[in-house]
């Protein structure tokens, strides 16, 4: 069973705003990540966040970890109409390395 | 550095027919991964390799699948007597061994079609 659920999201929105998706699970992880998929092909690896971490940036992505509420959010700030994609959340567990996937948030950016 | 390579792209076969999917890592990734992606089921976790440990295989969904990973490097994902329902995109995804390096790396993916 996949571990990761994300709030069944569709955002659209302007080019220059923020975008927020959230992410549930439901069991003990190792970490977390967050991928985009442009095109329903290859899957690109965006942001990992440790168990141990509440906070993470990388450029104009923000990740939280809510470990007690077991849930993750991740935040795109100025979005740009190249992040126009779908965004999903994985987990792993100790010990093992496989992800589990959330069903994936669609972003439109519309320029 | 090349990425994780699959081919083919697009593989399209009749019902009860046997397929290869494969699956080129990125050098030095000592862990791989494949994953398949449909309408019905989301993005599931199918196998993994990781050196020269016994895979894990608790993702498979039949014993029509199989999958090997040669030399600790190509892999190759076998469905035997393909059904309609096997119809996915096939992904295959590269990682270094050592945490906390549990990035993983995705191909392009194998769309699969079975007619």
């Amino acid at each position: 069973s996949q571990q990761g659920e994300e709030d069944p999201q569709a955002l659209s929105i302007q080019e220059g705003e923020n975008a927020t998706m959230n992410c549930s699970y439901k069991t003990s992880i190792n970490n977390l990540q967050w991928y985009r998929q442009n095109s329903g092909r290859g899957l690109v690896h965006l942001i990992l966040i440790r168990s141990n971490e509440r906070e993470k940036h990388s450029g104009r992505l923000r990740v939280t970890l809510d470990t007690s509420k077991k849930s993750s959010s991740l935040l795109i700030t100025a979005s740009r109409a190249a992040d126009t994609a779908s965004y999903f959340c994985a987990t792993t567990r100790l010990r093992n390395n496989r992800l589990a996937f959330g069903k994936g948030n669609q972003v439109v950016v519309i320029p | 550095g090349a990425g994780v390579s699959q081919s083919p792209s697009n593989k399209v076969t009749e019902k009860g027919k046997d397929v290869e999917l494969r699956c080129d890592p990125i050098s030095g990734h000592t862990a791989l991964y494949w994953y398949r992606q449909s309408l019905g089921q989301g993005l599931e976790f199918l196998i993994y390799f990781q050196g020269n440990s016994a895979p894990d295989k608790s993702g498979l969904p039949s014993d029509r699948f199989s999958a090997e990973r040669t030399g600790g490097s190509v892999s190759t994902l076998t469905i035997q007597r393909t059904q309609q329902e096997d119809s996915a995109v096939y992904l295959c995804a590269s990682s270094r061994r050592d945490p906390p390096y549990n990035e993983q790396f995705f191909g392009p993916g194998t769309r699969l079609t079975v007619l």
